[in-house]
């Protein structure tokens, strides 16, 4: 079955570093792949979104990459900040149906401390 | 605009009690969706709706069954409920084409 991996353990980095997020996944081929953010207490809001065709994507100090032969993409947050501190789900896209099918991984803890 | 609101916030059941969560949105969106977030996982759909009076299975729709008899409300119920669906549930809309909106969810303890 498919199976999508982000890392349990909490990322812990200084402010005005970049914060580097990883989405594994196996099993399954992803038409794009989304990102969002969750704060304690809140449902997720959709960050940004990548297809399999592209590699790159950004928005202001976001990047987000997508690498289908490594099955992975990568979410990097450039100049962090202590508001950047959350939780970052992925989730992954179907090639058929609607977002009814979009598998999310558990997300990843970010804490940026001043 | 107030996008997705959930009622209610918290809700503590006995095993066997049962309850309705409303979910109502204000965006004119046709698609609606009821997830569960459980530690360690990811959300997972449990039922969802592609507009008014349908509804259809998501992954984990045991033991849950839900309406839409308006667009802008979607209800999830639990008619006998057990400690296994303690979770937090969250509600979604969309356009379709859209990533999901969600709502600030629902923290339901089943004793």
């Amino acid at each position: 079955s498919q199976k999508i991996e982000q890392n349990s353990e909490a990322l812990n980095i200084q402010e005005g570093k970049t914060a580097t997020l990883t989405c594994n996944y196996t099993n399954y081929s992803p038409a794009y792949l989304q990102w969002y953010r969750q704060d304690p207490g809140r449902g997720p809001v959709f960050l940004l979104l990548i297809r399999e065709n592209e590699k790159e994507k950004r928005k202001e100090r976001l990047k987000v990459t997508f690498d289908t032969t490594l099955k992975q993409s990568l979410f990097h947050i450039t100049a962090s900040q202590p508001a950047d501190s959350a939780t970052y789900l992925c989730a992954l896209g179907p090639r058929s149906g609607g977002y009814n099918k979009l598998i999310f991984g558990a997300g990843t803890r970010l804490a940026v401390h001043p | 605009n107030a996008g997705v609101t959930q009622t209610p916030k918290f809700r503590v059941l006995k095993t066997g009690q049962s309850m309705t969560l409303l979910c109502a949105q204000d965006m004119n969106h046709e698609y609606m969706y009821w997830y569960r977030q459980d530690p360690g996982m990811g959300l997972r759909l449990i039922h969802y709706s592609v507009g008014e009076g349908t509804t259809a299975k998501g992954e984990v729709p045991d033991g849950y069954n839900v309406s839409r008899l308006k667009k802008q409300n979607f209800l999830l119920g639990l008619e006998s409920a057990a400690p296994s669906q303690t979770s937090v549930y969250f509600c979604a809309s969309s356009t379709g084409d859209r990533a999901p909106f969600f709502g600030p969810g629902t923290r339901l303890t089943v004793l």
